[in-house]
């Protein structure tokens, strides 16, 4: 099945900074997501982005999907972006006679500090 | 929509007992998830359903456990009997299956399971 890697597994940061999280997947795929776990263990969608560059206030993502890897960018962090971020996606289904399971990364541990 | 509504929220139980976990998706998805959330192995799907059919099962992990979904509204996560080994956050999510791939999954807020 598909592999989902995420880089980098964990990652301090001062409050202002910016930061930009990475994910590859080992095949072609048709839906990519980034969700954000609070600490409170919520998952909270961020960016549904199979393709493409997309923005919502301080954050932004990126999908290139013909060279397999997303980007999500974090500017001017805040502590209440601390948590942990991850994508997950499916894949394009041939193989996988069509199940298209949403597969996820094993995350990015973020903490913003003050 | 109020979302992806799971009970309980939380649930402790004894060692050898049954524990059923309840979801109901967003109106209108067709797809349904199940998840498994440990520190040790991360987010495990569990089984998938589409329109009401379980698709792909591979990632139940033995016989104590079953997952149903009668109606499109309603799907249960039963263990049978339950160890502590099971103790973990269990989430339920659906989808819309579009045609050949399924859009964006929203998430239910968990239900947190201990096995004592």
């Amino acid at each position: 099945g598909i592999q989902v890697e995420q880089s980098p597994p964990d990652l301090i940061l001062q409050e202002g900074a910016n930061s930009t999280l990475r994910c590859n997947f080992s095949d072609s795929v048709n839906n990519l997501q980034w969700f954000h776990q609070n600490p409170w263990g919520q998952l909270i969608n961020l960016f549904y982005i199979p393709s493409g560059t997309k923005q919502n206030g301080r954050l932004s993502a990126t999908t290139v999907a013909t060279e397999r890897y997303s980007l999500l960018y974090i500017s001017s962090s805040q502590t209440t972006d601390s948590g942990v971020y991850f994508c997950a996606t499916q894949d394009s289904g041939w193989f996988s006679g069509g199940y298209n399971k949403l597969i996820f990364g094993a995350g990015t541990r973020l903490a913003v500090h003050p | 929509d109020a979302g992806v509504i799971q009970s309980p929220r939380h649930e402790v139980t004894e060692m050898g007992q049954e524990v059923t976990l309840r979801c109901k998706p967003i109106s209108g998805h067709n797809s349904l998830f199940w998840y498994r959330q440990t520190m040790m192995r991360g987010l495990e799907l569990l089984i998938y359903f589409n329109n009401n059919v379980p698709i792909d099962d591979s990632g139940m992990p033995e016989d104590r456990f079953s997952a149903k979904m009668p109606n499109a509204s309603f799907s249960t996560l039963k263990i049978q009997p339950s160890e502590p080994r099971d103790s973990a956050v269990y989430f339920c999510a659906s989808s819309l299956k579009d045609g050949i791939r399924n859009t964006e999954a929203f998430f239910g807020q968990g239900t947190r399971l201990t096995v004592v």
